[in-house]
């Protein structure tokens, strides 16, 4: 079943502004990721916020977690044109079995226009 | 260039073709995955090898069988594939803990097309 759900699906935006997209999962998580993914590339990991963090920075990305909500935002500040991409929350499920497996959701394709 | 290394990058390939996809990870992770990624859909997961062993197969048809000979190669075996089948294939490694999952790390993907 799809856990991650990101919003809006796609966001246009001009060089220099802030993009903000959103992700709204339904069960109990131990720790929400964010992914990037150039066209038709493999995707890559960003950042990892644990569900006992509620923000967290890694440069110019900014996440925060509200459990409460189920939902997480991706706030990226300064945005350049080499932002362009698909991005994609993944929320974890243990398994029991020793191993982890990440739901994604559809992602939200961000367009930085020059 | 992430550590995992996957081969072809792309296929086409006729519906009763037998073809398989590679992944290669030299970062010493203990847990593979492969992926199917189409078009406006949510990847989907197919399978997860965790030291080697398959722990998860998420009702994938018998058309695709997953093989795993060592902890850094995992294989995705094709057969009489369906042109619903074309898609990117996306294979991902991770180091497995109770304690945390650190992220997965994928490969470039095999963009396959069947015709």
């Amino acid at each position: 079943s799809q856990q991650g759900e990101e919003d809006p699906q796609a966001l246009s935006i001009q060089e220099g502004e802030n993009a903000t997209m959103n992700c709204s999962y339904k069960t109990s998580i131990n720790n929400l990721q964010w992914y990037r993914q150039n066209s038709g590339r493999g995707l890559v990991h960003l950042i990892l916020i644990r569900s006992n963090e509620r923000e967290k920075h890694s440069g110019r990305l900014r996440v925060t977690l509200d459990t409460s909500k189920k939902s997480s935002s991706l706030l990226i500040t300064a945005s350049r044109a080499a932002d362009t991409a698909s991005y994609f929350c993944a929320t974890d499920a243990n398994s029991g079995a020793g191993s982890y497996q990440l739901t994604f959701g559809k992602g939200t394709k961000l367009s930085v226009i020059p | 260039e992430t550590g995992v290394t996957q081969t072809p990058r792309h296929l086409v390939m006729g519906m009763t073709n037998k073809k398989s996809l590679k992944c290669e990870q030299h970062l010493g992770h203990n847990a593979m995955y492969w992926y199917k990624q189409s078009a406006k859909k949510p990847l989907e997961l197919m399978f997860v090898y965790s030291l080697e062993e398959r722990v998860e197969n998420n009702s994938v048809p018998s058309r695709f069988s997953p093989e795993c000979p060592n902890s850094s190669h995992l294989f995705l075996h094709l057969h009489t594939l369906q042109p619903e089948d074309s898609a990117l294939y996306l294979c991902a490694s991770s180091q497995v803990s109770f304690a945390a999952n650190y992220g997965y790390t994928f490969g470039s993907g095999t963009r396959l097309t069947v015709v």
